[in-house]
């Protein structure tokens, strides 16, 4: 099942936090999340395996807890650079590193 | 190469033309993973490869879908007798090992309008 993320959409001035959620139904050997800026690809931000909490980027990081198979994107003192649409990706066990990716949130920084 | 690879970029066909689409991973990559994306949309899994064998294609929408792989490497996406909900952006991602690890890169897709 397709992993759910709220906000949907969130409008952030330069500097301020925000916090991106994803949560799934399903036990999860993995979180990853990417940006995707209009017109391009998504990037790759991070993974966050069961277990264990990965810092990225600076200023970006995220948390995994897998008893409640969520996981959380903090983004602080954002930046115009971090505009785009987040989207988590959730992975199974067994699942051969296939990724159900969720719809995705929305992230514009104004100035 | 230095990043994944999909061609063409762009693609207009009519309704009921075969397309192909290819995606060139990053050399050394084993894993190659296809997914669409419809405007504003998520990702939307299609299939995906552990070398050239295919163990997940479960999310192939129809049996005018296949996908193969050779040498390890190139992929080919081909869809028969194109419709018009195929439109979308088909994107290819390949990874370093099994199971991911490192995260996915992304081409920068194919995309395809059905007129």
């Amino acid at each position: 099942q397709q992993p759910v993320q709220s906000p949907q959409a969130v409008i952030l001035r330069e500097g301020e936090d925000a916090v991106i959620n994803c949560s799934s139904s399903k036990a999860l050997y993995s979180v990853h999340w990417y940006r995707q800026k209009h017109g391009e690809a998504p990037v790759f931000l991070m993974i966050l395996l069961k277990g264990g909490e990965q810092k990225g980027h600076e200023k970006i990081s995220a948390s995994f807890n897998e008893k409640k198979q969520q996981s959380s994107l903090y983004l602080t003192a954002s930046q115009l650079s971090y505009s785009g649409t987040y989207f988590c990706g959730t992975e199974g066990y067994n699942q051969g590193g296939k990724l159900i990716f969720g719809q995705g949130t929305e992230l514009s920084v104004k100035p | 190469g230095a990043g994944v690879s999909q061609s063409p970029s762009n693609k207009v066909t009519e309704k009921g033309k075969d397309v192909e689409l290819r995606c060139d991973p990053i050399s050394g990559h084993t894993a190659l993973y296809w997914y669409r994306q419809s405007l504003g949309q998520g990702l939307e899994f299609l299939i995906y490869f552990q070398g050239n064998s295919a163990p997940d294609k479960s999310g192939l929408p129809s049996d005018r879908f296949s996908a193969e792989r050779t040498g390890g490497s190139v992929s080919t996406l081909t869809i028969q007798r194109t419709q018009q909900e195929d439109s979308a952006v088909y994107l290819c991602a390949s990874s370093l090992a099994y199971g991911g690890a490192g995260g996915y890169t992304f081409g920068s897709g194919t995309r395809l309008t059905v007129v």
